[in-house]
């Protein structure tokens, strides 16, 4: 079983769509997480950190849930723009292990 | 342009060629990391360096696969004898250490690398 596991995807879903990703995350010691952005053939970047409490930037919204190891990033409104894979990271404490999921494509459609 | 930097951009080389890329990152950050990226996964992790220090490497670096950071500033990743299993895109990444929390990296655009 891998340590970090997504939804293998792909989504497909219309322009304006509500789409939800879930992770989930094997290690209790791990001790901060994120959401990255991979577009084709290119490098991963930074979308979100994700936070016990929950966080929202625009119209995406991360959660985790430590009691059962899981994770979410939740995006309204889809765009076009938004089509790319989503990758959750886990980084075990220190910050220098981190794991990444093997991503969950999203395909957005006019 | 402040962002990681990685050199070469692509890679061609034939199956028992040595190859080394080179990765310069964000000046102020003093970790460095190595990932590797095959299609259809995430990036798995190599190696990671704060500031001149070699502090962790995966199982995935082989003896055939040698990284160094020598003045704490710009890392090398060396690939020696190299295999077809070896092509995939080599990340480099860096990012501040925290003590006790993980800060997001900053990734180079990557070099792909293809044996042939």
């Amino acid at each position: 079983r891998k340590e970090v596991e997504q939804d293998p995807g792909p989504f497909n879903v219309p322009e304006g769509a509500t789409v939800a990703f879930n992770c989930t995350y094997s290690n209790s010691a791990s001790q901060s997480f994120f959401w990255y952005r991979q577009d084709c053939r290119k490098e991963p970047k930074l979308l979100m950190s994700v936070y016990s409490s929950g966080n929202e930037d625009g119209r995406f919204t991360a959660q985790l849930n430590r009691a059962s190891q899981y994770i979410s990033l939740l995006i309204r409104d889809s765009k076009l723009s938004d089509s790319a894979t989503y990758l959750c990271v886990v980084t075990h404490t220190g910050g220098f292990k981190t794991i990444f999921g093997a991503g969950t494509r999203l395909f957005v459609k006019a | 342009d402040t962002g990681v930097s990685q050199n070469p951009r692509h890679k061609i080389t034939k199956r028992g060629q040595n190859v080394t890329f080179r990765c310069d990152p964000i000046s102020e950050h003093n970790r460095l990391y190595w990932y590797r990226q095959t299609l259809g996964q995430g990036p798995e992790f190599l190696t990671y360096f704060q500031n001149e220090a070699q502090l962790e490497k995966s199982r995935l670096l082989s003896d055939r696969f040698s990284a160094e950071r020598p003045k704490g500033s710009f890392s090398t990743l060396e690939i020696q004898r190299t295999e077809q299993g070896d092509s995939a895109m080599y990340l480099c990444a860096s990012s501040l250490a925290g003590r006790f929390v993980g800060y997001g990296y900053t990734f180079g655009s990557g070099t792909r690398l293809t044996v042939v």
